[in-house]
């Protein structure tokens, strides 16, 4: 049992669709992050929410939106996707100190397919 | 800006066996932290071990040590008497004093039966 959810695990959508991606943690922290994994490449940080403020976002396109409404939730809102947006999405939650030293904890990810 | 290399793309071991990821690093921080993550098949990741770059002892988790060498920004895993469920991509990751952790592309962990 994973102390972060993330809903659908899968998901297949078309160029012109809107679809969201949840995430849930159950771990008390006040920082969630999102992040993208592609094959063979680093994961790539996409956005930081601390205290429900977003903190960073790493220079992604516009047709990802996120959405943090409390501590406990994250949502990733696509809409017009690429093909090479295609990817493992990764939720993940920790207490935040200002810095990165405290540990992260995922959730399974939600993988990705747009056709 | 921060920077981390996992120069094997795959290693594979047999069981019972130890084995050794590699992992070097780049940072202009002083304060950092690195930190080894584990992702089976069912794609969670999690925490393997964690190194604070003041502390000189090179951290231990049961079977899983590390080798931290900070003048050479070297810091590899070794995995003692390497299990079935050790099997998993493992990446190495850096931290400073903001959000952002630097990921390593990764290695692919095999063990022979």
């Amino acid at each position: 049992e994973t102390g972060v959810t993330q809903t659908p695990r899968h998901l297949v959508m078309g160029m012109t669709n809107k679809k969201s991606l949840k995430c849930e943690q159950h771990l008390g922290h006040n920082a969630m992050y999102w992040y993208k994994q592609s094959a063979k490449k680093p994961l790539e940080l996409m956005f930081v929410y601390s205290l429900e403020e977003r903190v960073e976002n790493n220079s992604v396109p516009s047709r990802f939106s996120p959405e943090c409404p409390n501590s406990s939730h994250l949502f990733l809102h696509l809409h017009t996707l690429q093909p090479e947006d295609s990817a493992l999405y990764l939720c993940a939650s920790s207490q935040v100190t200002g810095h990165s030293g405290n540990t992260i904890y995922f959730g399974e990810g939600s993988w990705l397919t747009v056709v | 800006a921060q920077t981390v290399t996992q120069s094997q793309p795959e290693m594979s071991v047999q069981e019972a066996e130890t084995v050794t990821l590699s992992c070097t690093y780049d940072t202009s921080e002083s304060d950092y932290y690195l930190f080894w993550y584990k992702q089976p098949p069912s794609r969670q990741m999690i925490l393997v071990i964690r190194q604070e770059a003041y502390k000189q002892q090179n951290a231990t988790e049961n079977r899983f040590s590390v080798n931290f060498q900070k003048a050479a920004k070297s810091f590899s895993l070794k995995i003692s008497d390497s299990q079935l469920g050790d099997a998993a991509m493992y990446f190495c990751a850096c931290g400073g004093s903001n959000y952002q952790l630097i990921w390593g592309a990764g290695t692919k962990l095999i063990i022979k039966p």
